[in-house]
């Protein structure tokens, strides 16, 4: 069955940076495009970043570009997201999501999220 | 890229039936028929309960329906159940691949 495993969360410092990592099984990862979404303590669901099925091409929401760094390596089946100047406000359990069947944009398989914590 | 706009709390009884809205523009829920919804227990992940507006995942039971009208998309529960008590969020497709999730609606079975 589809799993997505999330790990790399903890507390860091603003300013800080953490990679946080991804690891999928259960179907062909490389062919599939791969999100990451977060959400704050006690708020709603963000969409952060995307991926192409072949890492080709990365795509940000505005609150993280220049920032963050979505990557994968197919060979490892692992997703990857790269956080640099964190600030207290990217305080959020992430999630990875795998996009749905068919290429449909929506996120059919999620994983169980991992915490980050930006807090001197 | 501003959050879709949703209910914050609805309510029903068991057995009755009920519907979030979700109202963005026409660059997202207007522009695509890619709306999806999400459902969320406490402290689990999201559940993908609809997408490209009106299709239900293998799996969801037919008492989850989807449309859209507009630049206003809709999630109706029919037949409520105790178990359907959770937090809802749309989601949509923006253009150049981003997308855009609504703020979310908390619902009760009373």
């Amino acid at each position: 069955q589809v799993q997505l495993v999330e790990s790399g969360g903890g507390v860091v410092q603003p300013g800080g940076s953490l990679r946080l990592s991804c690891a999928a099984s259960g179907f062909t990862f490389s062919t599939y495009g791969i999100h990451w979404v977060r959400q704050a303590p006690g708020k709603g669901l963000e969409w952060v970043a995307f991926i192409r099925f072949d890492g080709n091409n990365e795509y940000y929401a505005d609150s993280v570009k220049g920032r963050f760094t979505i990557s994968r390596d197919n060979s490892k089946n692992t997703l990857y997201l790269q956080m640099n100047s964190l600030r207290a406000e990217d305080t959020a359990v992430y999630y990875c999501a795998k996009d749905q069947e068919g290429g449909t944009p929506a996120f059919d398989y999620w994983g169980q999220g991992t915490l980050v914590t930006v807090s001197s | 890229q501003s959050a879709l706009t949703q209910p914050r709390s609805v309510s029903g009884s068991p057995g009755q039936s009920l519907t979030i809205s979700c109202t963005g523009t026409s660059s997202d829920v207007g522009g695509y028929n890619y709306v999806s919804w999400y459902q969320q227990h406490p402290g689990k992940a999201p559940k993908l309960m609809i997408y490209n507006v009106s299709k239900r995942p293998s799996g969801v039971p037919d008492r989850f329906s989807g449309s859209k009208s507009g630049n206003t998309a809709s999630l109706t529960i029919s037949g409520l159940q105790a178990e359907d008590e959770a937090d809802y969020y749309c989601c949509s497709y923006a253009g150049s691949y981003t997308w855009v999730f609504g703020g979310g609606t908390k619902l009760t079975v009373l």
